[in-house]
């Protein structure tokens, strides 16, 4: 039972390229969001699915594209990657009961 | 619009000094506030609400609505509990995304 797991854990890319953070989660909730976690900034909410088939927009969605595959995973797409959205990307997942938000390990993305 | 505001970025306290992480919200309803802790190479992970008025390693924090607040406190701090806190709100539970603060580092000095 792995929780929330996130690919890759690290990744470097130069300006313009394109790239596309897994995460996949094993315990059966609905909801899945994505955070950008930068120094002085905290964490911010850029994309996030109530279930699925849908998506909405959080705070910093601009730059970014998301994909609800099924209920187990949530992918979020850089198309054309800048220096600004180098940041540690974190998916997450909430227990509805509870409000609990459970984490995955985070991504590390350096863009030049 | 809801926000959470944590005005200290680093505290520095000395080992077994007591500690107080400071937040405050703006939520015109009833919010669920939580905490949430980083510790250095691990996941973020939940350390108390406010609803379970429990305590976890050794942190409290207790909702002020008439201040707006739920600061985090310990009565002696612990080289352990450097990590970095987050305070955080939901206007309903599980519904909508947690609104973070951002954050404050503690630095437990021996």
């Amino acid at each position: 039972n792995a929780g929330v797991t996130q690919t890759p854990k690290f990744q470097v890319l130069k300006t313009g390229q394109s790239m596309t953070l897994q995460c996949a989660q094993d315990m059966n909730h609905n909801s899945m969001y994505w955070y950008r976690q930068d120094p002085g900034m905290g964490l911010r909410l850029i994309y996030y699915s109530a279930s699925e088939g849908t998506t909405d927009k959080g705070e910093v969605p601009n730059g970014y594209n998301v994909s609800r595959l099924n209920k187990r995973e949530f992918s979020l797409r850089l198309e054309s990657a800048a220096p600004s959205q180098t940041s540690v990307y974190f998916c997450a997942t909430p227990d509805t009961n509870t409000g609990e938000l459970f984490f995955g390990e985070g991504s590390r993305l350096t863009v030049l | 619009a809801q926000r959470v505001t944590q005005p200290e970025k680093l505290l520095s306290v000395f080992k077994g000094a007591p500690v107080e992480l400071k937040c405050n919200y703006s939520y015109s309803g009833s919010p669920e506030l939580f905490w949430y802790v980083q510790y250095s190479r691990q996941r973020l992970q939940l350390l108390l609400r406010h609803i379970s008025r429990e305590s976890i390693k050794g942190f409290t924090a207790d909702l002020n609505k008439g201040e707006t607040s739920f600061h985090l406190k310990k009565p002696f701090a612990q080289e352990e509990d450097s990590a970095m806190y987050y305070c955080a709100l939901s206007p309903n539970s599980g519904n909508t995304p947690l609104v973070f603060g951002k954050g404050t580092r503690l630095s437990v000095i021996a």
